[in-house]
């Protein structure tokens, strides 16, 4: 089945202890991006990753880290989290293509910062 | 870079009314705009998109229209049931391939 997959679904932490969400996809897509979900302010994109080795911020990358050593994986590091940073997350991939391509969400983390 | 309007930001209708759900964007060079629904504590999933290149789409309920001039999109659900309760959110996508979403809609369908 294709599927973008996200862990851990839930997580509280404190602040400043260093923490990962992992993002793994199963479908080959060259494309990967994190969002974090806010009332009143959508989907905003955190960063983003068009092939391995490639990431580039989107627009609110402050507080975050990513990598993408490998083609299906792409997590998120926050090294010292902050209250501000309690929100919800999705990861997403999609296949690179010239006119849009649909994009495929994980689960969903929600991150409290206490 | 891109800049997505979405409105209204919440929006109730009764059982079998229409739906409609307006979005702007501000980069001429966007070329793909889908929609997708988040059911609550769900993910987002697509319903439906459509590229510069068509002016309008359907699939059953749902419909979308593009008028590339003025630079906006709707999305247009008619005979609205229950079950089409959720968020829905616009999105445009261009040169770059990244996605700027807009903020939301809450549609509540009241039976």
């Amino acid at each position: 089945e294709a599927q973008v997959t996200q862990n851990p679904r839930y997580l509280i932490t404190v602040t400043g202890k260093k923490l990962t969400v992992t993002c793994s996809q199963n479908m080959n897509h060259e494309y990967m991006s994190w969002y974090r979900q806010d009332p009143g302010l959508g989907l905003r994109q955190i960063y983003y990753s068009m092939n391995v080795e490639v990431t580039d911020k989107g627009d609110v990358p402050e507080g975050y880290k990513v990598s993408r050593k490998e083609k299906r994986n792409f997590p998120l590091i926050l090294e010292s989290p902050s209250p501000n940073q309690t929100s919800l997350y999705f990861c997403a991939s999609r296949a690179w293509g010239g006119f849009g391509t649909e994009a495929f969400f994980g689960q969903g983390t929600r991150l409290t910062v206490v | 870079g891109e800049n997505v309007e979405q409105h209204p930001s919440t929006l109730s209708v009764q059982e079998g009314d229409s739906a409609v759900i307006k979005c702007t964007y501000s980069d001429s060079a966007s070329n793909y705009f889908p929609w997708y629904k988040q059911e609550l504590g769900k993910r987002p999933q697509l319903i439906i998109d459509i590229r510069s290149n068509v002016g309008e789409k359907k699939d059953q309920r749902i419909a979308v229209t593009l008028n590339k001039t003025a630079k906006h999109f709707s999305l247009h659900i008619t005979e609205t049931q229950p079950e089409d309760s959720a968020v829905y959110f616009c999105a445009a996508s261009g040169t770059g391939n990244q996605f700027y979403f807009g903020t939301g809609t809450s549609l509540t369908v009241i039976p």
